[in-house]
């Protein structure tokens, strides 16, 4: 049993486009993220989700709408796309100081 | 302001040395966390180990090793006798203690260990 997916694995997509990335977890956690891997393999939270609720924005662009249905959800939703924006998206759940993380979402903008 | 520092970017070894991998951490929390993870070439991280502030205890997991000093805001990674498998980025990290829980990253360093 996966404790943290994502869909889809590989996304590759034109400049302009709108996407979205879904990230489910059954852990029953109440805290999800969203972390960007750049190409250089720094890894950075963009958004933390704490029961449907957004406590973390790291300053990220507002193309960049994280959605929480339910608390087991968290999607990615990203308009406009930009050659920058490519990257592996990692989606992640935590209770008690302890993460994991999904496969990660490698997003190509061509 | 929180940040952890891999000053080395890249280590080679052969197979069955010992390498050791450094990572130092900023914090003005009395309370946090570190971690260590792998990221192998498959790209998926892998979850090595969480410590708290308050242990400072050594720890051994089979050929892995963890020397956490807070004197020096230290907490170093040694492999013993490295393996080819133990090729992968590991990435040290920082969480202070909250219901933020995120994690800062430092950098990455490569481990590249050959045969």
């Amino acid at each position: 049993d996966t404790a943290v997916s994502q869909t889809p694995k590989y996304l590759v997509t034109q400049m302009g486009n709108d996407k979205s990335i879904k990230c489910e977890q059954n852990l029953g956690h109440d805290t999800m993220y969203w972390y960007k891997q750049d190409s250089k393999k720094f890894l950075k939270i963009m958004f933390s989700y704490n029961n449907k609720e957004l406590i973390i924005n790291e300053t990220v662009p507002n193309r960049f709408s994280p959605k929480s249905p339910d608390k087991a959800h968290l999607n990615l939703h990203i308009n406009s796309l930009e050659l920058g924006d490519s990257a592996v998206y990692f989606c992640a759940s935590s209770h008690l100081n302890e993460q994991f993380f999904g496969p990660g979402t490698r997003l190509t903008v061509l | 302001a929180q940040k952890v520092t891999q000053a080395q970017t890249e280590i080679s070894v052969v197979e069955k040395e010992d390498v050791t991998l450094d990572c130092v951490y900023e914090t003005r929390d009395t309370t946090y966390y570190l971690f260590w993870y792998k990221q192998p070439p498959s790209g998926e991280l892998v979850f090595l180990i969480r410590r708290n502030s308050f242990d400072e205890q050594n720890e051994i997991s089979g050929r892995y090793s963890w020397n956490f000093q807070k004197s020096t805001s230290s907490f170093n990674f040694t492999i013993t006798a490295s393996q080819v498998v133990d090729s992968a980025v590991y990435f040290c990290a920082l969480s202070e203690f909250g219901n933020t829980d995120k994690l800062i990253f430092g950098t990455g360093t490569r481990l590249q260990v050959f045969p």
